[in-house]
């Protein structure tokens, strides 16, 4: 199975910021990677699909990178309402969730 | 606009069935992978498995021994039935629409299941 890890688990940030959080693939998955947000008590938004194209209605503060093994979500410049949790998932092979890496308010 | 909506009871005892139905509205079933994902409280995201419109499955390996997924055209629904539940089964149930590109971007607003005697 694919396991997928997301570093850091928590990132306090102020608005503003640039964040970036990193997915590492357990094997290679090319570009198979998603981004999804989850606020509490919502069902997770799609924001990047195969690994840096964004999904339509996206803010464009959001980008993704990488290949292989070791990806990248940034968020160029943090707004209030991106306070929330953020997943990677790959669908390479079954489908497999990261831990989630939670934004706070530094 | 594709709309998914949960349905189902909150509440299951160990070692039964949970089951849950998903109303697919504002689109079609063909051409699509339909999902079920669920949440523990307070945790992280799990991919339960999907069925493509055509009736071919994909399971969760963990999974895989208690699952069925099923698919009623008739109706716009797919169905989940996960066998001899436990309390670590206990979680908000999400079902979602996954298109041909990886893409899950319709979502149903989830259903608590809790496994409890």
């Amino acid at each position: 199975d694919i396991q997928m890890t997301q570093s850091p688990s928590t990132l306090s940030a102020s608005v503003g910021d640039r964040v970036t959080i990193t997915c590492r693939a357990s094997q290679s998955i090319s570009t198979y990677l998603a981004w999804y947000q989850q606020k509490p008590g919502k069902a997770p938004k799609l924001l990047i699909y195969k690994a840096s194209s964004l999904e339509s209605g996206v803010p464009s503060r959001f980008s993704g990178s990488g290949s292989g093994t070791e990806f990248t979500l940034t968020i160029s410049s943090l707004q209030p309402d991106d306070f929330a949790t953020y997943y990677c998932q790959q669908y390479d092979s079954y489908r497999t969730f990261g831990q989630g890496t939670k934004v706070e308010v530094k | 606009q594709v709309q998914l909506q949960e349905s189902g009871p909150g509440l299951a005892k160990p070692s039964e069935t949970l089951s849950l139905t998903c109303t697919v509205s504002g689109g079609s079933l063909s051409s699509y992978y339909w999902s079920w994902i669920r949440q523990p409280p307070g945790k992280g995201l799990e991919w339960i498995g999907y069925i493509f419109y055509s009736g071919s499955t994909n399971y969760n390996p963990s999974l895989k021994s208690r699952l069925t997924i099923s698919l009623d055209t008739s109706k716009d629904q797919f169905s989940l039935k996960l066998s001899s539940v436990t309390a670590a089964d206990t979680a908000v149930y999400y079902c979602a629409r996954e298109d041909g590109q990886g893409k899950i971007a319709y979502w149903g607003r989830g259903t608590l299941v809790s496994v409890s005697s």
